[in-house]
């Protein structure tokens, strides 16, 4: 089945710094991946989209500065968490979709705290 | 707009009693149906879905859940819960609109008794 890879796991960083977290589609080609974010206690929101090749699509409220997103292949999405501050620290999820495959495949996730 | 509604946000049963998640969504169309599963600082777990067909659906680990259009209603049964089923439980819809978005309901913690 399909399998979306997520790295890191975990990441610490001081406030100011930025995090790169990745999304990979390790058995299909992803044409789309999707970004959302999860505050503690709380559900999962939508942050972007990212379309191979092209601007992602971010949701209302979404700063596209402070979140860049690249999907500059078919497996794989990165998210940048620029001048990251500790309102910031949140769960990362992404999910890909492509070949048949739905976005419905979710990576394990990445839990960012900034310190 | 769309929406998912999990009315529980916990939910306390014994070890071997039978369990019951409440979902209700929100949409125009017959839409995708997703319950996920996710443990304390893990990923999500896909349990099931429902896409079309037999509205009663199985999944793993022994969750099966029932769609039923009339009551806009996707809620996830299992006859007997182990203390390992305890986390986090989400309702989610998944709208195919030029690219496939989730939207998920808040959830609901299931906590598990001796």
């Amino acid at each position: 089945g399909a399998v979306v890879s997520q790295h890191p796991s975990w990441v610490i960083c001081k406030s100011g710094t930025s995090v790169k977290i990745e999304c990979r589609s390790l058995d299909f080609q992803a044409t789309t991946m999707f970004w959302y974010r999860q505050f503690p206690k709380q559900s999962l929101m939508l942050m972007a989209t990212s379309n191979e090749g092209s601007k992602a699509t971010y949701e209302q409220g979404v700063e596209k500065d402070k979140f860049l997103i690249n999907h500059a292949s078919l497996t794989l999405s990165t998210l940048t968490v620029t001048s990251a501050h500790p309102e910031d620290s949140s769960f990362y999820i992404c999910s890909a979709e492509g070949q048949g495959n739905y976005g419905y495949t979710f990576g394990s996730g990445t839990r960012l705290t900034v310190v | 707009a769309q929406s998912v509604t999990q009315p529980d946000i916990h939910i306390t049963v014994s070890e071997g009693a039978s369990l019951e998640l409440r979902c209700n969504y929100s949409y125009g169309a017959t839409p995708y149906l997703f319950w996920y599963v996710q443990s304390p600082g893990q990923g999500l777990q896909l349990l099931l879905k429902y896409f079309s067909g037999d509205t009663l659906v199985q999944g793993i680990k022994g969750f099966e859940a029932e769609f039923k259009r009339s009551q806009s209603s996707f809620n996830l049964r299992k006859p007997s819960v182990h203390w390992s089923d305890a986390a986090e439980y989400f309702c989610a819809v998944g709208l195919n609109t030029g690219g496939f978005k989730t939207i998920f309901g808040a959830g609901t913690r299931l906590f598990v008794k001796a």
